[in-house]
C-alpha cells in the first residue's frame, strides 16, 4: 500500500532533549516536506527537500533540523527540544513538486515538550 | 505578501443540509488551487484540484469552483453526511512560500445528526 508512515505517533518528553521523528515514504516520491499544525495558525512549512541531499528551509525552520541521505527518509530533528515546539508534525510526500502535484500526508505526530 | 483566506473559520449543520466554504486567495502567479480533507487527528487528503482554466469540477458530493478573475474558490458539499466532518483546508501553488505553495488555515466543519 503506497503510504507516508510517520513515528512515532505520540511523543512526551521535557525540556532540552534531543530527538527524531522518523518519515518514511514507499511511493519513490522526489519531493518530502514537514508541516507543523497549531490550533488557529493552520499548517506551517518546517523544511522540504526537493530530491535526496537538498533540503531547504520552510517558513519556520528555527529549532528543526532534516537531513535526505535517502529517497525514502526525511527525519526531523529537535536536537533541544522546548514547550513552543509542543503540536502535531505532518510529513508529506508528492513525485515532485511541480503543477498539479498533490501532497500524500502521513498520520501526525503529536509531540508535547514539558 | 501571498495569502490565502479561508472562511467561515468554522461552522455547524444538520446531517443532510449543503454547504459552501469560501477560500480567496493573493497569490501570484497563480498555478493551482487544491482543496484537502483533514479528519481530526489524521493527515490531509486531497479532494480536489482546480487549474486557471477551470470553474468547476467535482468529486462525489463535493464540487469545487474558481473564479480566478476575482481569486476565489468555494467548496460545496451536497446533502452533507456525518462523515463529512472534518477541516477543509485550501492550498494555493503560486509565487508564495518556501517552495511555491501557500496553506490556508481551513475551516472547520461540523455535521450534527
Amino acid at each position: 500500500e503506497a503510504q507516508v508512515t510517520q513515528n512515532p505517533r505520540y511523543l512526551i518528553t521535557v525540556t532540552g532533549k534531543k530527538l527524531t521523528v522518523t518519515c518514511s515514504q514507499n511511493m519513490n516520491h522526489e519531493y518530502m516536506s514537514w508541516y507543523r499544525q497549531d490550533p488557529g495558525l493552520g499548517l506551517r512549512q518546517i523544511y522540504y527537500s526537493m530530491n535526496v541531499e537538498v533540503t531547504d528551509k520552510g517558513d519556520v525552520p528555527e529549532g528543526y533540523k532534516v537531513s535526505r541521505k535517502e529517497k525514502r527518509n526525511f527525519p526531523l530533528i529537535l536536537e533541544s527540544t522546548s514547550p513552543n515546539q509542543t503540536s502535531l508534525y505532518f510529513c508529506a510526500s508528492s513525485p515532485r513538486q511541480g503543477a498539479g502535484e498533490k501532497l500524500f500526508f502521513g498520520s501526525g505526530t503529536q509531540l508535547s515538550v514539558l | 505578501k501571498n495569502q490565502v483566506e479561508q472562511s467561515p473559520q468554522s461552522l455547524i449543520i444538520l446531517e443532510g443540509k449543503n454547504c459552501t466554504l469560501q477560500c480567496n486567495y493573493t497569490v501570484s502567479p497563480f498555478s493551482n488551487l487544491r482543496w484537502y480533507k483533514q479528519d481530526t487527528g489524521r493527515g490531509p487528503v486531497s479532494l480536489t484540484i482546480m487549474t486557471f482554466s477551470e470553474n468547476t469540477k467535482s468529486n462525489g458530493r463535493y464540487t469545487a469552483t474558481l473564479d480566478a478573475d476575482t481569486k476565489q474558490s468555494s467548496l460545496h458539499i451536497t446533502a452533507s453526511q456525518l462523515s463529512d466532518s472534518a477541516s477543509y483546508i485550501c492550498v494555493v501553488r503560486g509565487g508564495g512560500g518556501a517552495d511555491g505553495l501557500t496553506f490556508g488555515k481551513g475551516t472547520h466543519l461540523i455535521i450534527q445528526p
